[in-house]
């Protein structure tokens, strides 16, 4: 059962753009929903987080959207650069056990081509 | 560069083989986690330390895996008669008990199993 599903599993934007990553979940009991940004090689760069208490948290060029009636949150990148390439993963914890393990999606490719 | 350092980077391996990686947490980080991730996948929880004790571990770690966590700093995953579906990027995240969910990862460990 996969608990947390991301889409589109690619994603290709020119610069300039608007890249938009969305990820729908199963569990009610998630109250802290994370991307991570992922290049080659690398492991997972936390790149911004939310809440189910607010609809939206924005840093820099990058905004989270969350829905909690809908359960789906996104990642949306403003003017989207080259250096942006990368995979992005959305994931999901709660407050279960004072563990907080993270459950992921799958992941987005996104190229931003120049 | 998160200040969670992992060793090896890379480890190449024949079936059979016992191998061991080592994570070495963000200083003061109580929290460690341990996930794997496969091509094309998100990272997968195997197991949680809170300091010292080992609070969790996933079904995806069978017997054959072992994890440990002396004293509460550097942890280390053995894996005892590797598989080729062992072969993956082995993950070590790390946080503190006052950002309970933030998760600050390592550059991981990747596993080939010949």
């Amino acid at each position: 059962q996969q608990q947390v599903k991301q889409s589109p599993q690619s994603l290709i934007v020119q610069k300039g753009g608007i890249s938009i990553i969305n990820c729908a979940y199963e569990n009610t009991a998630f109250d802290y929903f994370p991307w991570y940004q992922q290049f080659p090689g690398k492991g997972p760069a936390l790149l911004i987080a939310i809440r189910p208490d607010v609809s939206e948290k924005k840093e820099g060029r990058f905004t989270i959207s969350f829905n909690k009636s809908a359960k789906q949150f996104s990642l949306h990148i403003m003017d989207s650069q080259p250096g942006d390439s990368a995979t992005y993963f959305c994931a999901a914890s709660m407050y279960g056990g004072s563990n907080y393990k993270l459950t992921f999606g799958k992941g987005t490719l996104l190229t931003v081509n120049p | 560069d998160t200040g969670v350092s992992q060793d090896p980077r890379h480890k190449i391996t024949k079936r059979g083989q016992n191998v061991t990686f080592r994570c070495d947490p963000i200083s003061e980080h109580n929290r460690l986690y341990w996930y794997r991730q496969t091509l094309g996948q998100g990272p997968e929880f195997l197991t949680y330390f809170q300091n010292e004790a080992q609070l969790e571990k996933s079904r995806l770690l069978s017997d054959r895996f072992s994890a440990e966590r002396p004293k509460g700093s550097f942890s280390t995953l053995e894996i005892q008669r590797t598989e080729q579906g062992d072969s993956a990027m082995y993950l070590c995240a790390t946080g503190t008990s006052i950002l309970r969910d933030t998760q600050y990862f390592g550059p991981g460990t990747r596993l080939t199993v010949l």
